[in-house]
């Protein structure tokens, strides 16, 4: 059974920093594309960014390119979210993915609950 | 503002049946799979049907999708109280290099 177990969330002031992760298990991790994807409080999905398994490409929405990074230890099952300069549009429930093997990034499958990060001085 | 289009509502009486439309373009449902995902009120979103009309384990028949095109439809059959949730389509875009979503169907069972 596929399990992602999103942590890292908290409340954070307006310019600050905040990594997420995202614990991994019940497939091989180190075989497929992961994503990000976040909600905004009563807004819809909205796609956050993408890795391939390996770790070599990545993918960002205009909205975060340059101040969210994606990233992977496929020693440890987990995928990161390291988030800099957070305003109050950060403001949402975030959760990891599931993409397909290897660099195909054409699924994306849900697999936890997220968590929430609030954007807020 | 969201790439693939949805209606923002749809509804249905119990036991009828219901489609949500999704619209794109050749550089993503004409191109790629379509996804679509159950929000149920307060909970994580849950896929539904991937690759344009396969179901993962445990995703009830009722629920069928289709492509055609630049389209894309969700079908549920048998309506229940219990299938009241928001519904996304999503496809990779490949002039993008993004995900896009739609906006979003939010589906009353009257």
């Amino acid at each position: 059974q596929v399990l992602l177990v999103e942590s890292g969330g908290g409340v954070v002031h307006p310019g600050r920093s905040l990594r997420l992760s995202c614990e991994a298990s019940g497939f091989p991790f180190n075989m497929y594309a992961m994503h990000w994807v976040r909600q905004a409080p009563g807004k819809g999905l909205e796609w956050v960014t993408a890795m391939s398994y390996d770790g070599s490409k990545t993918y960002y929405a205009d909205s975060v390119k340059g101040r969210f990074t994606i990233s992977r230890d496929n020693t440890k099952n987990t995928l990161y979210l390291e988030m800099n300069s957070l305003s109050a549009d950060d403001t949402a429930v975030y959760y990891c993915a599931r993409g397909r093997y290897y660099y195909d990034c054409s699924n994306l499958a849900p697999g936890g609950q997220g968590t929430l990060v609030a954007v807020s001085s | 503002q969201s790439m693939l289009t949805q209606p923002p509502s749809v509804s249905a009486a119990p036991g009828q049946k219901v489609t949500v439309s999704c619209s794109g373009s050749n550089s993503n449902i004409g191109n790629t799979y379509v996804s679509w995902y159950q929000q149920l009120p307060g909970t994580a979103p849950k896929l539904l049907i991937y690759e344009n009309d396969k179901r993962p384990s445990g995703i009830a028949d009722r629920f069928s999708g289709s492509r055609s095109g630049t389209s894309a439809t969700l079908g549920i059959t048998g309506l229940q109280t219990g299938d009241e949730a928001d519904y996304y389509c999503g496809a990779w875009d490949t002039s993008l290099s993004a995900w896009v979503f739609g906006g979003g169907t939010k589906l009353t069972v009257l």
